[in-house]
């Protein structure tokens, strides 16, 4: 099993609407969660952390179910902007503290117009 | 600041071959690391540094060594290049457990 799985989708939707990605992670002592953004043949970038009270940011909110061991990432009123692939991440503290990070294989989506 | 540079952007190697790849970061930050990623399989580990002189094996070492002789410089090498070593490789650093600031990736093909 893998330590993070996501749907990779793709997920099709038309501009305006609302749409949400899950993932879930397999190591109960994780403690740092994000959701990454990956546009097509660029760099990974943080697209916002996971809080365990959940968080939002403009039309993205986050969720994190440690008792179910995934992670949700919510977005509304999509743009053509938000196709991307989103990379559900998980920090995974060894000894020593080392910063490692666990990412998902991504989930796709594209808006369509 | 540039952020995290790669060096080279692309490259083509042959089978047995050997190449560095310089990762070279400009935000003082202690943590540095190399991962490789490909279709379906997402970002893999393969070495990272927690600080200058130091390194450790991350999911993928085989195949690969690495070298952190400044803070701001994180080396990945292939002493002889293989196939299945064709990917995108990605150089991040961070610090500490923070956000992980990425270059802009080197693609890689071993014929």
């Amino acid at each position: 099993r893998k330590e993070v799985e996501q749907d990779p989708g793709p997920f099709n939707v038309p501009e305006g609407a609302t749409v949400a990605f899950n993932c879930t992670y397999s190591n109960s002592a994780s403690q740092s969660f994000f959701w990454y953004r990956q546009d097509c043949r660029k760099e990974p970038k943080l697209l916002m952390s996971v809080y365990s009270s959940g968080n939002e940011d403009g039309r993205f909110t986050a969720q994190l179910n440690r008792a179910s061991q995934y992670i949700s990432l919510l977005i509304r009123d999509s743009k053509l902007s938000d196709s991307a692939t989103y990379l559900c991440v998980v920090n995974m503290k060894g000894s020593g503290n080392t910063g490692k990070l666990i990412f998902g294989q991504g989930t796709t989506l594209q808006v369509k117009p | 600041n540039a952020g995290v540079t790669q060096t080279p952007k692309f490259r083509v190697l042959k089978t047995g071959q050997s190449m560095t790849l310089l990762c070279a970061q400009d935000m003082n930050h202690e943590y540095m690391y190399w991962y490789r990623q490909d279709p379906g399989m997402g970002l893999r580990l393969i070495h990272y540094s927690v600080g200058e002189g130091t390194t450790a094996k991350g999911e993928v070492p085989d195949g690969y060594n690495v070298s952190r002789l400044k803070k701001q410089n994180f080396l990945l090498g292939l002493e002889s290049a293989a196939p299945s070593q064709t990917s995108v490789y990605f150089c991040a650093s961070s610090r500490r457990i923070n956000e992980q600031f990425f270059g802009p990736g080197t693609r890689l093909t071993v014929l």
